[in-house]
């Protein structure tokens, strides 16, 4: 695909439950990020892999949050032992690099409903 | 706490009127300053973007004013559309990080 893809588009799952985001970003950009929209919120930052160097997990609310990134390509967002302030809407972005006046790309985002 | 502050949070113009989003940052190490649009169920996409090397960036009705000294960014939408209407955030990057503001949820009235 010519875009960023992130699968589910949309997620409910009950609370306590484990949960697994997927972000496929456009083929060849080295830089990944995850961000979380909530209702009539920004966009706020939760990890950047960039390479192969460590990822920024600054962002990262809480340890029940992590994220890997395969083969410097796919990456999974797991949320452990979901809460209901974690339903949100999760973006992944993707760019070719970590230069300035680079675009980032964004996917359409996984819903996240906890119940 | 926020890197770049975004107002208003939300916007209501009437079809044909000038649309105004202020945006301002602190880190002087910020050198590229994108705002991106998103539309409901779908992902931010970029809009237009500044370096700090200009004072301002128009393309077609979307115009972005850049005040380096004053620390301060904003967007301009001449003659506004329905079709405009969406979500608006602006952003601050430098090499590895995207710093977006809170958004602003823009309404054009017909």
């Amino acid at each position: 695909g010519a875009g960023v893809s992130q699968s589910p588009s949309n997620k409910v799952t009950e609370k306590g439950k484990d949960v697994e985001l997927r972000c496929d970003p456009i083929s060849g950009h080295t830089a990944l990020y995850w961000y979380r929209q909530s209702l009539g919120q920004g966009l706020e930052f939760l990890i950047y892999f960039q390479g192969n160097s460590a990822p920024d997990k600054s962002g990262l609310p809480s340890d029940r949050f992590s994220a890997e990134r395969t083969g410097g390509s796919v990456s999974t967002l797991t949320i452990q032992r979901t809460q209901q302030e974690d339903s949100a809407v999760y973006l992944c972005a993707s760019s070719s690099n970590t230069g300035g006046d680079t675009e980032a790309f964004f996917g359409q985002g996984t819903r996240l409903t906890v119940v | 706490q926020q890197q770049v502050k975004q107002s208003p949070q939300s916007l209501i113009v009437q079809k044909g009127g000038i649309s105004i989003i202020n945006c301002a940052y602190e880190n002087t190490a910020f050198d590229y300053f994108p705002w991106y649009q998103q539309f409901p169920g779908k992902g931010p996409a970029l809009l237009i973007a500044i370096r700090p090397d200009v004072s301002e960036k128009k393309e077609g009705r979307f115009t972005i004013s850049f005040n380096k000294s004053a620390k301060q960014f904003s967007l301009h939408i001449m003659d506004s559309q329905p079709g405009d209407s969406a979500t608006y955030f602006c952003a601050a990057s430098r090499p590895g990080q995207f710093y977006f503001g809170t958004g602003t949820s823009l309404t054009v009235i017909p």
